[in-house]
């Protein structure tokens, strides 16, 4: 039972590049989610989606886009890195509007930004 | 906009005794309440949840939860704290109404510490 993966699991980018960071989850939830976990900060919501097509920003959606052109996945991705941006970064998933409304965790993308 | 307060950032208690986690939240509409816990160098592990119904809600290890509307709380308790309890724990809500706001909102999370 795979739920949700997230890849890669690890990543060291220079300032300035860019990547995407994809989750992909197998149980055909409706929404889905991008958290950054900081020290201190606990889970801040970067962006979420809703359903395939649809996308929102969260609390701290600068310097970050996402795109769900499919339903099992929400990609999270990043133009132009920064040293600010540095952080844990775990993606979830959900069922929408009926269902048990847990969401299911990903084991997180250690990104470093130098 | 709806938010989640974690006041203590770490907890600590002795094995055997009993432990709280306080957690309140605000939400315009009803909430949806969840208590997630997190291992060192993990992912986010469901706990338990308030969905609607009786106000004391029973979740994995042992753990429980109580919702107190009027208070708008949702602490996590368990009767006798295990060395392994200690992890760091979130509380966290999602709106109770249709349309466009689902967002999933944590607090910034107790570091629950359990001495032997």
């Amino acid at each position: 039972n795979a739920g949700v993966t997230q890849t890669p699991k690890f990543r060291v980018l220079k300032t300035g590049q860019s990547m995407t960071l994809l989750c992909a989850q197998d149980m055909n939830h409706e929404y889905m989610y991008w958290y950054r976990q900081d020290p201190g900060m606990g889970l801040r919501l970067i962006h979420y989606s809703v359903g395939e097509g649809t996308t929102a920003k969260g609390e701290v959606p600068d310097g970050y886009n996402v795109s769900r052109l499919k339903k099992q996945n929400f990609l999270l991705g990043l133009e132009s890195a920064a040293p600010s941006q540095t952080s844990v970064y775990f993606c979830a998933s959900s069922p929408g509007q009926t269902g048990s409304f847990q969401a299911f965790f990903g084991q997180g993308t250690r990104l470093t930004v130098v | 906009a709806q938010s989640v307060a974690q006041p203590e950032d770490q907890v600590n208690v002795a094995e055997g005794n009993p432990l709280t986690v306080k957690c309140t939240y605000s939400v315009s509409g009803n909430p949806y309440l969840f208590w997630y816990v997190q291992y060192p160098n993990r992912g986010l592990q469901f706990l338990l949840k308030y969905i609607t119904g009786d106000n004391l809600v029973k979740g994995s290890y042992g753990f429980e939860a109580e919702f107190n509307k009027s208070q708008t709380s949702f602490h996590l308790k368990k009767p006798s704290a295990l060395v392994s309890d200690s992890a760091l724990y979130f509380c966290a809500v999602r709106e109770r109404y249709g349309g466009a706001t689902n967002k999933l909102i944590f607090g910034t999370g107790t570091l629950l510490a359990v001495q032997p």
